[in-house]
């Protein structure tokens, strides 16, 4: 069985900060991983997804690797900024369409 | 395009009771998924569906029906409603086509906050 883990649970940093959020997963047979930012209150919205194949993708101020072997993914948000504040959640695609294991997220504090 | 849309946002139900939550997505995605996010835990898949017409479970789908009669809406349904059904529920949707050209990413809905009294 997949399971996903974000480490750590909680985050808070001062505004300006490069910061990294870690996602590690146990069953390295993925399609895919997907990060996700949630707002308070609010539904997902994606920032990244890294097919199986790649090593990283970008977006803006956020990159996302990842590293199958190894069973982790880390997300890199550079210049943090009050709003980026949010929980983050990645998720990993494995064992067919319907087998997507959310981890429990990361929730980023930035103070101005 | 207004993505995916979730009615209602809130509900509160007494124990033993039904209700559907709606979902709907204008972006002729073919995959739609049905999540519950319960409190510092990680989003459940209850269910999904491929296409119209097909449906299957997922990793949590007990005391959950679900029905999906065109692309664009993806109804649950709740029977007999339970306090442990008390949750936030998530609709999403994606593209998934064939090896080359699935893009996968999922794009979710509000959400709607369900309490069970």
């Amino acid at each position: 069985k997949q399971e996903v883990t974000q480490i750590p649970a909680a985050l808070s940093v001062p505004e300006g900060e490069n910061l990294v959020l870690n996602c590690s997963f146990t069953d390295s047979a993925i399609y895919n991983l997907q990060w996700f930012r949630q707002d308070p209150g609010k539904g997902l919205t994606s920032l990244l997804l890294i097919q199986s194949s790649q090593r990283e993708q970008t977006s803006g101020r956020l990159n996302a690797s990842l590293d199958k072997s190894s069973g982790r993914s880390t997300l890199y948000i550079a210049a943090s900024q009050p709003g980026d504040s949010a929980t983050y959640l990645c998720a990993v695609l494995s064992g067919g369409y319907q087998k997507v294991t959310f981890g429990t997220g990361t929730k980023l504090q930035v103070i101005p | 395009n207004a993505g995916v849309t979730q009615t209602p946002k809130f509900r509160i139900l007494k124990i033993g009771q039904s209700m559907t939550l709606q979902c709907a997505q204008d972006m002729n995605h073919n995959y739609m998924y049905w999540y519950r996010q319960d409190p510092g835990m990680g989003l459940k898949l209850i269910y999904y569906s491929v296409g119209a017409g097909i449906t299957d479970k997922g990793e949590v789908p007990n005391g959950y029906n679900v029905s999906r009669s065109t692309t664009e809406d993806f109804p649950l349904r709740l029977e007999l409603a339970a306090p442990s059904q008390t949750s936030v529920y998530f609709c999403a949707s994606s593209f998934s086509g064939t090896s080359g050209t699935s893009t996968d990413t999922q794009y979710f809905g509000p959400g709607t906050r369900l309490t069970v009294l």
